[in-house]
């Protein structure tokens, strides 16, 4: 699987688009980045997913770039709710499980 | 409906004990995981079954680790005997279409 690199943290003001980064290099024609994130005390819990195409759900926007060795997770309206650990992991469509890293501490300030 | 469950959501024992920890994936979900978190360390993937079959269970540290998923429905992960380098949140998936997995609260397991 492909290594990825991530901020070990970062700010964002509350109602502000949180933007976190991560660095893919060595990914891949078949794998695909997933986003994870870790709110204290509770389990993970997935966000969103892509291969190429930027994609959108209720949640996020996953903007992937063109050579894909980089992608962006985006939080349109970060809340405070959204302070956590992002986790941003690269795996094969045929993966069965997931390897975690030590993620983004996203930090949401009032 | 029904998300991940994990029993107990707490467990202190005494270096040397036994401890079970049970999971109940979502209903349907034949992939079940089991991960942990040690303080201060990264999660790490403990095994993976399907229904009842063991997949993988590459990260088992050793052999006081055993799980099983009876009937491949709930599943428990038993230590015994406990250390105190056990001491850790585990976490228990499930999942439908990997790698998209849904966890639940986790088992806060402290040895002493």
């Amino acid at each position: 699987d492909a290594k990825t690199t991530q901020p070990p943290s970062m700010d964002c003001a509350e109602g502000r688009a949180a933007n976190l980064p991560c660095n893919h290099s060595t990914i891949s024609g078949n794998e695909y980045v997933y986003w994870y994130r870790q709110i204290h005390s509770q389990g993970p819990q997935y966000i969103i997913h892509g291969l190429k195409n930027n994609e959108t759900n209720e949640m996020a926007s996953l903007i992937i770039t063109e050579d894909r060795k980089s992608s962006t997770l985006i939080l349109p309206h970060a809340t405070l709710r959204d302070t956590a650990v992002y986790y941003c992991i690269v795996r094969s469509g045929s993966a069965r499980q997931l390897t975690f890293g030590s993620g983004t501490q996203l930090t949401v300030l009032p | 409906e029904a998300g991940v469950t994990q029993f107990p959501s707490h467990s202190v024992i005494e270096k040397g004990q036994t401890v079970t920890l049970r999971c109940d994936p979502i209903s349907g979900h034949d992939n079940l995981y089991w991960y942990r978190r040690v303080m201060g360390k990264e999660i790490k993937f403990l095994l993976h079954f399907v229904k009842e079959s063991k997949q993988d269970e590459s990260g088992m540290p050793n052999n006081r680790f055993l799980a099983e998923r009876t009937g491949g429905t709930y599943s428990t992960l038993k230590v015994q005997p406990a250390e105190l380098e056990d001491s850790g949140v585990y976490f228990c998936a499930s999942s439908q279409v990997p790698p998209r997995l849904f966890f639940g609260s986790g088992t806060q397991l402290s040895v002493l």
